[in-house]
């Protein structure tokens, strides 16, 4: 079982749909970062928190320390957020590791 | 201020030979992770640089090797490719060694 698990593994939605991705992991965390790639390769880091809730622009990132869980919601989808999604962790005491999810991957169609 | 960059951004190499990578940190940021991504999958870390010393360590043999520079830039090098090593690498730099990561648009490396 991979410490960091996502899903759906991959999403179909339509523009102006509100998208939830999931991310689940095993171990004790300081932080976990959701990630962007889009095709060619570039990641964008799109939030890292360690508690709470984190917003920018239609972008949503929650995060339930006790459950091992969290989630980034996008509002009003576009066919411009089509791109994997990663959810990553950086495990308590690991200054720099961080372990990554194998992504979801969202085709916003219109 | 400029970005995390990586050269070369395509690379193909045959099994048993040698590569390196570079990378040139966000300005500013004193720490840099390299990372591996084989098609499908997501990243797996190699190593972080903090100050020119190795901080931390994935679990890749000793074939891989890394370098940072006083500059805070950074070199990734791989002996005796292997079929296996066929795979994207990114390099993140952050302002500290556990602060939000910034990345590179990655490396593609071939070996056939």
């Amino acid at each position: 079982k991979n410490e960091v698990e996502q899903s759906p593994q991959n999403l179909t939605a339509q523009e102006g749909e509100f998208i939830t991705i999931n991310c689940s992991y095993s171990v004790g965390i300081s932080a976990l970062h959701w990630l962007q790639q889009h095709p060619g390769g570039g990641i964008v880091s799109l939030f890292m928190l360690s508690s709470g809730k984190k917003k920018h622009g239609r972008l949503i990132a929650t995060i339930n320390i006790q459950e091992k869980h969290s989630s980034l919601h996008i509002t009003a989808s576009h066919p411009r957020d089509s791109a994997v999604y990663i959810c990553a962790v950086r495990a308590t005491g690991t200054a720099s590791k961080l372990t990554f999810g194998t992504g979801t991957r969202l085709q916003v169609t219109l | 201020e400029t970005g995390v960059t990586q050269s070369p951004t395509h690379l193909i190499k045959t099994r048993g030979q040698q590569v390196t990578l570079r990378c040139s940190s966000q300005s500013g940021h004193n720490t840099v992770s390299w990372y591996q991504q084989a098609l499908g999958q997501g990243p797996q870390f190699i190593f972080q640089y903090y100050r020119e010393e190795e901080n931390g360590r994935g679990n890749f043999p000793p074939r891989f090797s890394g370098l940072q520079f006083p500059n805070y830039s950074s070199e990734l090098n791989v002996n005796a490719l292997e079929l296996d090593d066929s795979a994207l690498y990114l390099c993140a730099s952050s302002s500290a060694r556990g602060n939000e990561q910034f990345f590179g648009p990655g490396t593609r490396l071939t070996v056939l």
